[in-house]
């Protein structure tokens, strides 16, 4: 069963990093791109940017250019993104998602609440 | 920046009446490959987002066919032919024409009467 399984909630302070994961199973892991979208709490979704598998190459959302880290480790089929430098707007549901045509997400994670409060 | 703009931003339907949402993008979505990269997603109460349209008009696996796509250019439109009740929720729009940025817009939220 194709599926990407994130890692649990956090909770983190302002100022701090936060590191999510994201395990693929049930297909070749560096077959598809995966992008990660932000909804802070009652809004709309976010595009973050995103990470070839195979490669590592990445490309981030100009907004997050300087606090986010798109990273994978091969051999555990499994993606991270590392958001740093915390603030309280960072706050919300940070989904992962697999790209199967260029803009069409197939699968996507379950989404991990962050939440950032002093 | 390419701009996706939605409306309604919100609509309530009497099940089994029609449903229409606009999506208008700042530049043509059109590519030179001939594809239009203009893309719908549903997300439903508490649930992650699900593809239902991909390149304008093209249903995902398993998408009822109630659910149609279309437009050209910088308009498009999804049209639910027959709300059911399970069709609530927050519908998005999404480019990835400018590659390598992807953009949503600011979401519709559907409800039943």
């Amino acid at each position: 069963q194709v599926q990407l399984v994130q890692s649990g909630a956090e909770v983190k302070k302002p100022g701090a990093s936060v590191k999510v994961s994201c395990k693929a199973s049930g297909y070749t892991f560096s077959a598809y791109y995966i992008h990660w979208v932000r909804q802070a709490p009652g809004q709309g979704l976010e595009w973050m940017g995103w990470i070839n598998p195979n490669s590592g190459g990445t490309n981030y959302a100009e907004k997050f250019q300087a606090r986010v880290t798109m990273t994978r480790d091969m051999s555990i089929n499994t993606i991270y993104m590392e958001l740093s430098r915390l603030r309280s707007d960072d706050t919300g549901v940070y989904f992962c998602a697999r790209e199967w045509t260029i803009g069409g997400f197939d699968i996507w994670g379950q989404g991990t609440m962050v939440s950032v409060s002093s | 920046d390419i701009v996706m703009t939605q409306t309604p931003l919100s609509l309530s339907v009497t099940p089994g009446q029609p449903a229409s949402i606009s999506c208008k993008s700042s530049q043509s979505l059109l590519h030179s490959d001939g594809k239009t990269y203009l893309f719908w997603y549903l997300q439903k109460a508490g649930q992650s987002p699900q593809l239902l349209i991909y390149e304008v008009s093209n249903r995902f696996s398993g998408v009822p066919d109630r659910f149609s796509g279309s437009g050209s250019g910088t308009d498009f439109t999804l049209e639910i032919s027959r709300v059911e009740a399970e069709d609530v929720g927050v519908y998005y729009c999404m480019e990835s024409i400018h590659l390598p940025l992807y953009t949503f817009g600011q979401g519709t939220k559907l409800e039943i009467k």
